[in-house]
């Protein structure tokens, strides 16, 4: 079954570091581009970062400097690491798949089901 | 702070039919195709339209997408009580060299 699995969420206090996890099942992470997308609560959808299939990168300009993307293919795994972590931080952290083929357009089409993160002291 | 803007709501009876605009600019709708999301009350966002006026496989024909110029618009017709959600458009933006989200707009079945 073509899945994604967050996890690593939970309680942060501002100026930390966190290290959120999405698990890949059924396709692999390294032939898609790969997105993290937040929402914060109560609020509406802002995408964070890509990795192209290529292993460039892009950024949201509020977490540009702060957050990295990255993958292990061998593990088939996308990760996002979170330093200097803000209150405004604060959302459910979605990985997503854009299949980057004619197919779909540029549209994410497998999403997961999130993981809390919390920025608070 | 969302490039695309969307209504904040919309609502309508049973079998009724509602549109939705997403207003854009030249530097994401006006260059680029349009997405559209649906977000069901605790769940994580679904693929609705892709490159501005396709349905992925699964999703009913009651839902259509159209673009002109940088704008672009979802209708849903003959709504049903299960359409009741959030919805929101995107696109890529050539300028923040980023995907950009609409505001989103809460769809009410009355």
């Amino acid at each position: 079954e073509v899945q994604l699995v967050e996890s690593g969420g939970g309680l942060v206090q501002p100026g930390g570091s966190l290290r959120v996890s999405c698990a890949a099942s059924g396709f692999s992470v390294s032939s898609n581009y790969m997105n993290w997308v937040r929402q914060a609560p109560g609020k509406g959808l802002e995408w964070v970062s890509v990795i192209y299939t290529g292993g460039s990168t892009r950024y949201g300009d509020s977490v540009k400097g702060r957050f990295t993307i990255s993958r292990d293919n061998s593990k088939n795994t996308l990760y996002l690491q979170m330093n200097s972590l803000r209150t405004e931080d604060t959302a459910v952290y979605y990985c997503a798949r854009d299949p980057a083929g004619a197919t779909f357009g540029d549209a994410f089409d497998i999403w997961g089901q999130g993981t809390m993160v919390t920025v608070s002291s | 702070q969302s490039v695309l803007t969307q209504p904040p709501s919309a609502s309508g009876t049973p079998g009724q039919g509602v549109t939705i605009s997403c207003s854009g600019s030249s530097s994401n709708i006006g260059s680029n195709t349009v997405n559209w999301y649906q977000q069901l009350p605790g769940t994580a966002p679904k693929p609705l339209i892709y490159s501005s006026n396709q349905r992925p496989s699964g999703v009913p024909d009651r839902f259509s997408g159209s673009k002109s110029g940088t704008s672009a618009s979802l209708a849903i017709s003959g709504l049903q009580s299960d359409d009741e959600a959030d919805y929101y458009c995107a696109a890529w933006d050539d300028s923040l060299n980023g995907y950009v989200f609409g505001t989103g707009t809460k769809v009410t079945v009355l």
